[in-house]
């Protein structure tokens, strides 16, 4: 059973240009959460959805970034216009419910550098 | 707000030396705890997790004990290897209640020569 595989590995863009990271979660679960992680910080919550839809997107900013879980496909992801300060680790976690006991699965991140 | 506080690291052991690396929690809920481990270019694993008061997390020689009283999610290994550098996170969840999944502390940096 694969795991959590998100593309690509690292991700170099110019200042205004848009990106793009896409996250499978582990096959049977629905749940898919986005973390980010800056140099030296721990993993801020960004935004959790279900298939078609979004469920908390309290730690997503308010400007340039969106997220989607389509009924068929992996999420993504998106952030337009980036800045150097997007510049950091995106992580993308899943799980086959909110049960406390079912722990999240984390893949191996997008390591984004902006230019 | 739910919060987790860690303490800072980098911390450097020698080979076999016992370690801790402290954990405390705020919760408005009864959380679960957990604690990840991160190696160099890798995404989080999960180390070991405690979903009450008083249970014990276990794995690959690492234990944490859940704290209710002093809130307490304390990670010990009594005798660590090279191979356990890496970076650990302790994280709570109260998924259970529909909050927020799992905050997460800054991360400790631990590093083991030698």
């Amino acid at each position: 059973n694969a795991g959590v595989m998100q593309n690509p590995r690292h991700l170099v863009r110019r200042r205004g240009q848009e990106a793009r990271l896409r996250c499978s979660p582990m096959k049977g679960h629905s749940h898919v959460y986005w973390y980010r992680q800056l140099p030296e910080e721990g993993l801020k919550f960004m935004v959790y959805l279900q298939k078609e839809n979004i469920i908390d997107e309290s730690g997503m900013p308010k400007e340039r970034f969106s997220a989607e879980f389509p009924k068929e496909g992996p999420s993504i992801l998106r952030i337009q216009q980036v800045v150097r300060g997007d510049s950091a680790a995106y992580f993308c976690a899943s799980s086959p419910s909110t049960d406390n006991n079912s722990p999240l699965h984390f893949g191996n991140g997008t390591r984004l550098t902006v230019t | 707000g739910n919060s987790v506080t860690q303490m800072e690291g980098p911390v450097t052991l020698s080979e076999e030396a016992f370690l801790t690396i402290n954990c405390t929690y705020t919760a408005t809920g009864y959380p679960s705890l957990f604690w990840y481990v991160q190696y160099p270019g890798e995404g989080l694993q999960l180390l070991l997790k405690a979903t009450k008061a008083d249970d014990k997390g276990s794995n690959k020689g690492f234990e944490a004990t859940y704290r209710k009283e002093t809130t307490s999610f304390h990670l010990e290994k009594g005798s660590v290897q090279v191979s356990d550098s890496a970076v650990y996170f302790c994280a709570l969840s109260d998924r259970g209640s529909g909050n927020t999944p799992l905050v997460f502390g800054k991360g400790t940096r631990l590093s083991v020569i030698a």
